[in-house]
């Protein structure tokens, strides 16, 4: 069974609106962390934001908000105000922390292409 | 900071060579991995280690060998390239006891076995 699930293969936003992006995890472990990242076209990794199983509140950084529905078992990544230079692929990321331990393997979604049109 | 370094940015091979694709990291992280990325399956783990002398397998770890010797370097060695092993491969590394703390990526390798 997939660990991590991204079921827009590709999504489309007009400039300056908000947009989300859609995962959802499958994990028995009670403590885990989910990340997002952007691979734009040049190819790095940029890492945008980071949610704790334990963490009470929806994580945010700037434009990126983590809309954690814990018994829904999902992560969505919203961006507000959507710019040209968002377009990029999107990666969904889970750690599971076993033991309480943060040697856990991180594990990737299939990623999101996202196009900002102006 | 340099970060996580990876050499060499591109590379064709032919089936059946060997080579190494070489990866440092100047954060003094203990953690550090191999992952390949191919079209439409995301980044998929290879081989990881949690420090020095300390090395295990990940998801697709067949046809590649790891070694860690020091806590700066993490080699990925093909011992027998192969058409499938046509990847973009990436080193990522992270420090163990902050669970908030993400992965951080080299640029990537983007190898072609013809």
């Amino acid at each position: 069974a997939q660990k991590i699930t991204q079921t827009q293969p590709g999504m489309f936003v007009q400039e300056k609106e908000a947009v989300t992006l859609d995962c959802t995890y499958d994990t028995s472990d009670p403590s885990y962390g989910l990340f997002w990242y952007k691979q734009p076209s040049s190819g790095e990794m940029i890492f945008l934001i980071y949610q704790g199983s334990y963490d009470q509140q929806n994580a945010t950084e700037g434009r990126y908000s983590l809309n954690f529905q814990k018994a829904r078992k999902s992560a969505n990544l919203v961006i507000s105000a959507s710019q040209l230079g968002d377009s990029a692929m999107y990666f969904c990321a889970m750690r599971e922390d076993r033991g309480g331990t943060s040697y856990g393997k991180l594990t990737f979604g299939q990623g999101t292409i996202l196009t900002v049109h102006p | 900071n340099a970060g996580v370094t990876q050499t060499p940015k591109f590379q064709v091979l032919k089936t059946g060579q060997s080579m190494t694709l070489q990866c440092a990291q100047d954060m003094n992280h203990e953690y550090m991995s191999w992952y390949r990325q191919d079209p439409g399956m995301g980044l998929r783990l290879i081989h990881y280690s949690v420090g020095a002398g300390i090395t295990d397998q990940g998801e697709v770890p067949n046809g590649y060998n790891v070694s860690r010797s020091t806590t700066e370097d993490f080699p990925l060695r093909l011992l027998s390239a192969a058409p499938s092993q046509t990847s973009v491969y990436f080193c990522a590394s992270r420090p163990l006891g902050d669970f908030s703390s993400p992965l951080h990526f080299g640029n990537g390798t983007r190898l072609t076995v013809t």
